[in-house]
């Protein structure tokens, strides 16, 4: 089935540094790659939608300095926490639709990322 | 616009009972509905979905019905097992928001 990649899995770092993670659809392209954010014990929230090749879309709310989104290629997003603080400590997770799968079609989720800010 | 309401847990069941984990929704037109389950320190994986009304998606022995007069989308299993442990997630996508929108989850544990 289809698999998507998160890298990494788990990041432990000091306040001020910036945190870039990758989302990898391994045996499909997507031309759209979704980013979440989720707070213990509690639902997904959507931050931001990545299209490939043009600027992400940001949810109300959500900094776009803060949180970068890059999606160059039909296989790769990348999310960018800059100069990350405690408060951005989170489980980050990425999703990816298969291209030309109608909007019917489910997203296929990474692994997330734990982004722990000393 | 769109929701899901999804019942809170947790939800503690002992192994090979049954299981109904109750969904409902609120959206215009013809949304797709999903479940998704998260395993500790894991990401998401589809569990079943339903793209159209009375629909039924099933998987791994988990079923759900699309159900437009009641709005509601019920998780059920005959019998869980310990390894079903898990969080739920109910999730609807559709309409003009073109966004996956999740309920709140519904953490279940079994014990042996």
């Amino acid at each position: 089935g289809a698999v998507v990649s998160q890298h990494p899995s788990r990041v432990i770092c000091k306040s001020g540094t910036s945190v870039k993670i990758e989302c990898r659809s391994l045996d499909f392209q997507a031309t759209t790659m979704f980013w979440y954010r989720q707070f213990p014990k509690q639902s997904l929230m959507l931050m931001a939608t990545s299209n490939e090749g043009s600027k992400a879309t940001y949810e109300q709310g959500v900094e776009k300095d803060k949180f970068l989104i890059n999606h160059a290629s039909l296989t790769l997003s990348t999310l960018t926490v800059t100069s990350a603080h405690p408060e951005d400590s989170s489980f980050y997770i990425c999703s990816a639709r298969r291209q030309g799968a109608g909007s019917n079609q489910p997203q296929h989720f990474g692994d997330g990322t734990r982004l722990s800010i000393l | 616009g769109n929701s899901v309401t999804q019942m809170e847990g947790p939800v503690t069941l002992s192994e090979e009972a049954f299981l109904t984990i109750n969904c409902t929704y609120t959206a215009t037109g013809y949304p797709s509905l999903f479940w998704y389950v998260q395993y500790p320190g894991e990401g998401l994986q589809l569990l079943l979905k339903a793209t159209k009304a009375d629909d039924k998606g099933s998987n791994k022995g988990f079923e759900a019905t699309y159900r437009k007069e009641t709005t509601s989308f019920h998780l059920e299993k005959g019998s869980v097992q310990v390894s079903d442990s898990a969080v739920y997630f109910c999730a609807l996508y559709g309409g003009a928001t073109n966004k996956l929108i999740f309920g709140t989850g519904t953490l279940l544990a079994v014990q042996p």
